[in-house]
């Protein structure tokens, strides 16, 4: 059975850097074209696809984000982390990681829970 | 890269079959066969109902059907019921392994 599940503060404040965790089971990251996405969801609107690291360690970032986003992998821990820099009121909302399971598809199956983050001072 | 053209809403009665588009543009939905359909109940986290236009996962009914016209797709659930009452994303690939979300449909069932 895959499960994904993230982790991270319920708080940060303005222009701050949030980091977040992606701890997964049932799947390596470590098997050939295998890939973690995190995706977010403010509050009561729309989902926004942030970021991809495959098993190959390839990373691509969403391009109005690239920026002020690094993702990273843990093999070995089964971890995906996704930092944030210089977060805003704005990035308010729930993270999710999802399961990429092969370079040839193009969805992302299954989701982790979610964990909200508020932004505020 | 904007976000793919949903409604923001439709509902419909028990039994009777509805669909939702999603508009996209020459960059994504147009130029590649790789759109997928998220449900997404409230305080959930999405589940994946169709990749591929029109591919169901195992375990997700046949009531649910998806399509693609041009640069916009289209997901159709017959025989409506009281639990497909949710939210639907669209999401296609736009190249350069980025990906694109739609607004958002609030299904309700009346």
């Amino acid at each position: 059975q895959i499960t994904l599940k993230e982790s991270g503060p319920a708080l940060v404040k303005p222009t701050q850097t949030l980091t977040l965790t992606c701890n997964f089971s049932g799947f390596s990251l470590s098997s050939t074209g295998v890939g973690v996405v995190w995706i977010r969801q403010p509050p009561g609107q729309a989902l926004e696809w942030l970021a991809l690291i495959y098993w190959n360690d390839h990373k691509f970032y969403s391009p109005s984000l690239k920026t002020r986003l690094t993702i990273t992998k843990d093999t070995l821990k089964n971890q995906v982390v996704l930092t944030m820099a210089n977060v805003d009121p704005l990035d308010t909302a729930t993270y999710y990681c999802a399961l990429k399971e092969a370079n040839h598809h193009n969805w992302f199956d299954p989701w982790g829970q979610g964990t909200l983050v508020t932004v505020s001072s | 890269q904007s976000a793919l053209t949903q409604p923001a809403s439709l509902s419909g009665s028990p039994g009777q079959s509805i669909t939702i588009s999603c508009t996209g543009t020459s960059s994504d939905v147009a130029i590649f066969d790789y759109v997928s359909w998220y449900q997404q109940h409230p305080g959930k986290a999405p589940k994946l109902i169709v990749y591929d236009v029109r591919q169901r996962p195992s375990g997700v009914s046949d009531r649910f059907s998806g399509s693609k016209s041009a640069n916009t797709a289209s997901l159709s659930i017959s025989g409506l019921r009281a639990e497909d009452e949710a939210d639907y994303y669209c999401c296609s690939y736009a190249g350069r392994s980025t990906w694109v979300f739609g607004g958002g449909t609030k299904l309700t069932v009346l």
